[in-house]
């Protein structure tokens, strides 16, 4: 069964970088067939796609945030991560990794989240 | 960059009625639309994928339709635990992905 866990600081100041990592466990993260996403929920609102990945390393990514967000892939370690530069508080959100099937064009699997406060 | 529109913003309703919800595109993404469901807390879980589709796991009461711009959710009786919110998700620029803002469903 496959499992996806987030890690990263909790708070995160303004004008400074927020950077996750989503450790996949129970998998590979190089078998081929799946993208690798991130996606944030604001505080009582709704979801948003951040960006995701494939294993070899090509990124798609929310044309809303392109310019401040890189997402990169760590194979020998099974994990990705997502880098967001210039956070004010409107990214104050919990965010999520994902799998998404090729077949299914969907997010199949998700990490539990993990809230980041961005604050002074 | 397509937008999704969900209604009703909230559903009330109570156990074992029928809970039909909505979610329209801006524009066709042919059958490539997935539906979530929320929990207080919890992180969403894929319940139906290509329209129709029930992923792994979901019970047959969930049911999916829709092609086009059109598309709808239908839980056919609400069980205690299907009380939450539910989003639909275009995948037709996949891997490029969109939400619709979401429908709760709560107990009447």
């Amino acid at each position: 069964q496959v499992q996806l866990q987030e890690s990263g600081p909790g708070l995160v100041k303004p004008s400074q970088t927020l950077s996750l990592t989503c450790t996949v466990s129970g998998g590979s993260i190089s078998i081929g067939g799946y993208h690798w996403s991130w996606i944030r929920q604001h505080p009582g609102k709704g979801l948003e796609w951040i960006g995701s990945i494939y294993y070899s390393g090509s990124t798609y990514y929310n044309p809303s945030l392109k310019s401040r967000v890189i997402i990169s892939v760590d194979t020998s370690k099974n994990q990705f991560s997502l880098m967001m530069n210039s956070v004010t508080a409107a990214d104050t959100a919990v965010y999520y990794c994902a799998r998404d099937p090729y077949i299914m064009r969907a997010s199949d699997m998700w990490g539990q989240g993990t809230m980041v406060t961005v604050s002074s | 960059e397509i937008v999704l529109t969900q209604s009703p913003a909230t559903l009330s309703l109570s156990p074992g009625e029928r809970a039909t919800l909505s979610c329209r595109a801006s524009q066709s993404v042919s059958s490539y639309l997935a539906w979530y469901q929320q929990k207080p807390g919890q992180a969403p879980r894929l319940l139906i994928y290509d329209a129709s589709n029930r992923a792994t796991g979901i019970p047959a009461r969930f049911s999916g339709s829709g092609s086009g711009t059109d598309f709808t959710l239908t839980i056919s009786s609400l069980e205690p635990e299907d009380f939450a919110v539910y989003y639909c998700q275009q995948c037709s620029d996949w891997p490029l992905l969109t939400f619709g803002g979401g429908t709760k469903v709560e107990i009447k």
